[in-house]
């Protein structure tokens, strides 16, 4: 199985701040890489497919790079309705592995 | 507007079973593949199984081979996950989810609002 592993676990940040989130894979998986956010008690929400391509719908702040093992999730410019937890998630290969999520929490 | 609503979930012995619906409306659902995600409480998401829109191309998570059963019924418009010798560890929140399968890229784009299957004495 193809492991994800996301960093960091847990970030604060202001509003108007820049964030980053990466996620690595254990083999390289082209750019099959999705990414996704869930608030407490909701289902995930789709923010980026195909490691960079922008679900429709989603606010450009939002922008996604990186292919083979390495990928990171950008917010230009952070907003409150930002808080929640991000998912990257590899559909290279079966079974379609998930990041242990990254908790983002506004200052 | 597209629709996913999962039901069936509960409380369950050890050892017994349950039969998750996920009701789709909105979309032509016999043209997508469909997938199962659960997630246990305070973890992450765990991908559990998948179906083609035709029926086949069937793949389960090694944890739940032999146990559980994915199937469809697109006359329906409903998918199901026939859970068997259920443990404790299948604690979670269940999720159906759409793929959107851009030529052979899976995402998924739509999501149902989950529900919750404890398995406990």
């Amino acid at each position: 199985d193809i492991q994800m592993t996301q960093s960091p676990s847990s970030l604060s940040a202001s509003v108007g701040d820049r964030v980053t989130i990466t996620c690595r894979a254990s083999q390289s998986i082209s750019n099959y890489l999705n990414w996704y956010q869930q608030k407490p008690g909701k289902a995930p929400k789709l923010l980026i497919y195909t490691a960079s391509s922008l679900q429709s719908g989603v606010p450009s702040r939002f922008s996604g790079s990186g292919s083979g093992t390495d990928f990171t999730l950008t917010i230009s410019s952070l907003q409150p309705e930002d808080s929640a937890t991000y998912f990257c998630q590899q559909t290279y290969s079966i079974p379609y592995t998930f990041g242990q999520g990254t908790n983002l929490e506004i200052k | 507007e597209v629709q996913l609503v999962e039901s069936g979930g509960g409380l369950v012995q050890p050892g017994g079973s349950l039969r998750l619906s996920c009701a789709a409306s909105g979309f032509t659902f016999s043209r997508y593949w469909m997938h199962w995600v659960r997630q246990a409480p305070g973890k992450g998401l765990v991908w559990v199984s998948r179906i083609k829109s035709d029926g086949t191309y069937i793949r389960y998570a090694d944890s739940v081979k032999g146990r559980f059963t994915i199937s469809r019924d697109n006359a329906k418009n409903t998918l199901y996950l026939q859970m068997n010798s259920l443990r404790a560890e299948d604690t979670a929140v269940y999720y159906c989810a759409r793929d959107e399968d851009l030529g052979g890229y899976s995402n998924f784009d739509y999501w149902g609002q989950g529900t919750l299957v404890t398995v406990s004495s």
